[in-house]
């Protein structure tokens, strides 16, 4: 059962336009959710992340919306080449719920055409 | 610099043979974990350890054994490796469990 959805295997986004990520989750318990980057033939890097108290984070050009029911969404403004890369969504349960660990989507790979 | 090394990068080996992947992390994390990435199903994890001499079965630790004699240190070991254990292995490090994970470069694990 997958609990972290990320229904877009694959998303190509022009050069300097927005790209947008979308990643679902069904476990009432998360509060928690991380982004990761992933290049190949490298491991996986933290992005950014956000509570579920939270609608919203800022990093730079990433933005982090968590707006909707078990739904979240990672925006990238504008996107770049070096954008390209596998991006991973991540959830991880409210602390001291005897389950701590992150779990993770089956992630979206991101190309950005120049 | 702060990071997690993984041994080897890539290896290829047959049905039964033994094999152990070293993971080390160098930033005194007490958390560490082992993931496997598969196409499709994303980052599973396999085992963790909360701290030396504790370990935990992840999602999916069935073929697998872990050890955790020293803090930094994480090897996972394949007893006797199958062709459904062909897999890209993670190994990851934090503070905590359920925040930010450092991750090793990964090793690829080829089993004929």
């Amino acid at each position: 059962d997958q609990q972290v959805k990320q229904n877009s295997p694959s998303l190509s986004v022009q050069e300097g336009r927005i790209s947008i990520l979308n990643c679902d989750y069904t476990n009432s318990m998360f509060d928690y959710f991380l982004w990761y980057k992933k290049y190949p033939a490298e491991g996986p890097t933290f992005l950014i992340s956000i509570s579920s108290i939270k609608d919203k984070n800022e990093d730079g050009r990433f933005t982090v919306l968590n707006k909707s029911a078990k739904h979240l969404s990672l925006h990238i403004v504008p996107s770049q080449p070096g954008d390209s890369a596998v991006y991973f969504c991540a959830a991880s349960p409210i602390s001291n719920f005897g389950n701590e660990k992150l779990t993770f989507g089956t992630g979206t790979r991101l190309t950005i055409i120049p | 610099e702060a990071q997690v090394t993984q041994n080897p990068r890539y290896l290829i080996t047959v049905t039964g043979k033994k094999l152990t992947v070293t993971c080390s992390q160098n930033m005194n994390h007490e958390y560490m974990s082992w993931y496997r990435q598969d196409p499709g199903l994303g980052l599973r994890q396999i085992y963790y350890s909360m701290n030396v001499e504790v370990t935990d079965k992840g999602d999916v630790p069935e073929g697998y054994k872990v050890s955790r004699k020293e803090k930094r240190n994480f090897p996972l070991i394949l007893e006797s490796p199958s062709p459904n254990q062909t897999s890209l292995y993670f190994c990851a490090s934090s503070w905590l469990p359920e925040r930010s994970q450092f991750f090793g470069p990964g090793t690829r694990l080829t089993v004929l």
